[in-house]
């Protein structure tokens, strides 16, 4: 498998642009996570689902944030409008069923607003 | 609610100097622990993980950390780091069991080797 795959890698946009991020989890794998790490606050789960659905987005910071699992192998992220504190590199990662697994993260997405 | 705490912030050691970076967690089930590191510019990966069974456990690249349920600890230690070993370590838990199965992470520790 060629692991949690994300895109684009780099992203730079204007301030009050619609931004999306993609996510392709890991095949099989029932969880899919979105992080995000800045260096302030460090690493923060955003949202995440289970089978397609959305279990806790407590941490989606503001309404301008939203994320979608339309089927079992692709996630967004979007946020609209965009603004500078936004900027930050965002994980995606994905776990199998069961009580012991592990998460694998894909290479993240580094958003820069300007 | 679930908490991770990692105590040094950033640590500078000498080639083939010994690590040992703490970590406490808070929560009120029963837990898996793990610790990633993050080499500058890139993901997480996986350095080692507690399921059961063992409270010591070996990982990649010759670290390892002992999980000790008294002290709600998971430290994570490497006997001689290397130069290589520079990165940024997490300490990360989550719930077996219904409750938060997503994992929760410490602040990170930076780890400055030199040569």
């Amino acid at each position: 498998d060629a692991g949690v795959i994300q895109s684009p890698r780099h992203e730079v946009t204007e301030m009050g642009q619609e931004v999306t991020l993609r996510c392709k989890p890991i095949s099989g794998h029932d969880y899919l996570f979105w992080y995000r790490q800045t260096m302030m606050r460090g690493l923060e789960l955003l949202i995440y689902f289970n089978n397609n659905v959305p279990i806790d987005d407590s941490g989606m910071p503001e309404d301008r944030f939203s994320a979608k699992m339309p089927n079992a192998s692709f996630s967004t992220l979007k946020i609209q409008p965009s603004e500078p504190r936004d900027s930050a590199v965002y994980f995606c990662a994905s776990r199998a069923t069961g009580r012991n697994t592990e998460a694998f993260f894909g290479q993240g997405t580094r958003l820069t607003v300007v | 609610a679930q908490s991770v705490s990692q105590h040094n912030h950033h640590v500078i050691l000498s080639e083939a100097a010994s690590l040992e970076l703490g970590c406490n967690y808070s929560y009120g089930g029963t837990v898996n622990l793990f610790w990633y590191v993050q080499y500058p510019g890139q993901h997480l990966q996986l350095l080692l993980k507690y399921f059961s069974g063992d409270p010591l456990v070996k990982g990649i690249k010759g670290f390892e950390a002992e999980f000790i349920k008294s002290k709600f600890s998971f430290n994570l230690r490497k006997p001689s780091v290397q130069w290589s070993d520079t990165a940024e370590y997490f300490c990360a838990v989550n719930g077996k069991d219904t409750g938060r199965r997503a994992l929760t992470f410490g602040s990170g520790t930076r780890l400055q080797v030199q040569p």
